[in-house]
Parts: C-alpha cells; structure tokens; sequence
C-alpha cells in the first residue's frame, strides 16, 4: 500500500479563497482522522471519522471549516474563506479498527497570505 | 480536560543516551504513545505502551511509565545522528479506546550532536 496520501503537498493562497485539501486513507481503515500542527498550538485533532461517519469534530476551529467523507478512499478538509491565521500544515492520518496506531500522510503545508 | 506536557528541546552526543520526558493529565489515558517526526514528513508511531504496564523495551528504545505520578519517558540507546527528529508523546483518552482522539504534546526537538 502506498500509505495514506494527501494532495496537495503545498498550497498557497491568498485570503478569502477557498481551499480544499484532499486525503486518501489506506485501504481497509475505518478511521480517518485531520490534525492541523502549527508552532504555537502544537498538534490539534480538527475531526474524526469512523466509517466515513464524522464523530467528533470539537476541534474544528471555525464554520469557515467543514470536512466530508464521501466514500472510504476520499476525505476532503475545506476552508472558506481562508485567512492567514488558517496557515499551517494540516495532516490526514487513518487506522484500522482495533489497531493501536495511526498511518499519517505527509502532510499539505499551507500559506495564506 | 486532557493535557500532555513535554520539554521543547533536547541535545545529546552521538551514542549517549538520550531521554524524553513526558507527563499527561488523564487518569483514565488506556494507551500512551511516542511518534517520531522527521523534518517534512508526518508522524510515525514508534513504539506504545498500555497503562498496565511499568516498562516497554524494544531494541534501542525503552519506555517507563509511571501511572502513579502520570509520567512516561523514552530512553534512545546509543543515539544516532538519524535519531534527530521531533518526538511526540500522545495520550488515548479512555473514552476513545483504542481509536478516536490522541492527545499529543507539542514534541521534543532532539538534536543529536557527532
């Protein structure tokens, strides 16, 4: 398996566009979950899915956020608008039922200038 | 609510050992966790621990937990200059099991000097 992929790897926009961050869990993996890592606030969970059923999105930040999961190889994050405050890179990590650990995917770094 | 705390920095001579320090706040955490980030890239779990237990070893790497006090560690033997990265510590909240949120401290940054 590839690992879970994200795209795109960097993203770079300017404030009040739109933005959509795209992952692609590994085959099998019933959880997906968005982080977003930033110096000051570290690593937060944004939202998780289970099934592509959302279960806890108390960590997104804003209703300028939503994140859907349409089927169980697609998510997507999306920002509207977006604002400089919004840059960071934001992470898509996916596990197995019963399994201990989350696979995260590289990353997209985004800026908003 | 959760919290998990960890020194920002850590610097060591190659083939010393080097220990990270952790503590967490959630009594009820049923499994703690060490990630590893390498510059550019994502996490990648390390080795876990489940809260009955004292002590993990697996090759380099050792953890000890103490629940009493809520604090884990990570010993790295014999640290190499590939052993730089961002280490996180993370907590499983018990709700959760074993999926569902981590709570992760902000990472030590170990800089290993040759």
């Amino acid at each position: 398996d590839a690992g879970v992929i994200q795209s795109p790897r960097h993203e770079v926009t300017e404030m009040g566009q739109e933005v959509t961050l795209r992952c692609k869990p590994i085959s099998g993996h019933d959880y997906l979950f968005w982080y977003r890592q930033t110096m000051m606030r570290g690593l937060e969970l944004l939202i998780y899915f289970n099934n592509n059923v959302p279960i806890d999105d108390s960590g997104m930040p804003e209703d300028r956020f939503s994140a859907k999961m349409p089927n169980a190889s697609f998510s997507t994050l999306k920002i509207q608008p977006s604002e400089p405050r919004d840059s960071a890179v934001y992470f898509c990590a996916s596990g197995g039922q019963g399994s201990y650990e989350q696979y995260f995917g590289p990353g997209t770094r985004l800026t908003v200038t | 609510g959760e919290d998990v705390e960890q020194s920002l920095f850590l610097s060591v001579r190659e083939g010393d050992s080097s220990v990270i320090n952790c503590t967490y706040t959630d009594s009820s955490s049923t499994y703690l966790y060490w990630y590893k980030q390498e510059p550019g890239a994502g996490l990648q779990l390390l080795t876990y621990i489940f809260s009955n237990m004292d002590m993990k070893q697996d090759q380099r790497l050792t953890v000890l937990l103490n629940k009493k006090d809520k604090h884990l560690s990570l010993r790295i033997a014999d640290t190499q200059t590939g052993d730089s990265a961002i280490y996180f510590c993370a907590e499983s909240p018990g709700y959760g099991g074993s999926q569902g949120n981590l709570i992760f401290g902000k990472g030590t940054k170990l800089s290993v000097k040759p």
